[in-house]
């Protein structure tokens, strides 16, 4: 089975601090999606990476998918009362043809 | 920008009866999908669905699970006898490739009392 570990699970900062959520998975994926999930809404997508090493920055946020595409990171730049919610990262695999999430990272950033 | 729109948004229904939720998927995606999300847990895969049938499913979707796209818009999640523990958000996706590009409906709250 595969699982896709996110850590932490829950984080609270105060507003212009930095921070990092791991998403971390024994599987190899294909593809690797970071979401933002507001209470009662779907996911909204917010990056897709496929190459090993792929770095994206989407304004004050970073993405990063590992060398060899089994883990990925999120990292937020002067965070903002506006970041708070809860951001989930999926992963494709081809063997399964499944895209899975991981349980998400409650982020908190206090004024 | 093209939504993925489902209804209903919230569906109250009793033990065993049978529930249809709704899907209208982004025109131009070839993939449609199903999740769900029971209160406080994570995002569950539980369908894929392309070219007119079931493409992957997961251990979740046994018998009592069916979808269908009865026409060229419509994409709906069938559970024939509901239980107590289907009670969860399901949200509806579509995406013009199966390894990215995935846009998710605002989902459907099914409470089973």
């Amino acid at each position: 089975t595969q699982l896709l570990e996110q850590s932490p699970q829950f984080l609270s900062i105060q507003e212009g601090e930095n921070l990092t959520v791991y998403c971390n998975s024994s599987s190899v994926f294909s593809s690797l999606q970071w979401y933002r999930q507001e209470p009662g809404e779907g996911p909204v997508l917010l990056v897709t990476v496929v190459t090993g090493g792929e770095v994206k920055k989407l304004k004050r946020l970073t993405f990063q998918f590992g060398d060899a595409r089994k883990d990925s990171s999120l990292h937020i730049t002067a965070a903002q009362t506006g970041d708070t919610g809860l951001y989930l990262c999926a992963g494709f695999a081809l063997n399964t043809g499944k895209l899975i999430f991981g349980q998400g990272t409650t982020l908190q950033v206090k004024p | 920008e093209p939504e993925v729109t489902q209804t209903p948004s919230h569906q109250v229904t009793q033990m065993g009866q049978e529930v249809i939720l709704r899907c209208v998927p982004i025109s131009n995606h070839l993939y449609f999908y199903w999740y769900r999300q029971i209160l406080g847990q994570k995002v569950e895969f539980l369908v894929s669905f392309y070219n007119n049938e079931i493409s992957e499913k997961s251990e979740i979707f046994d018998d009592q699970f069916s979808v269908e796209r009865p026409d060229g818009s419509n994409f709906t999640l069938k559970i024939r006898s509901t239980k107590l523990e289907d009670s969860a958000m399901y949200f509806c996706a579509s995406s013009p490739d199966r390894a990215y590009g995935y846009t998710f409906g605002s989902g459907t709250r099914l409470t089973v009392v």
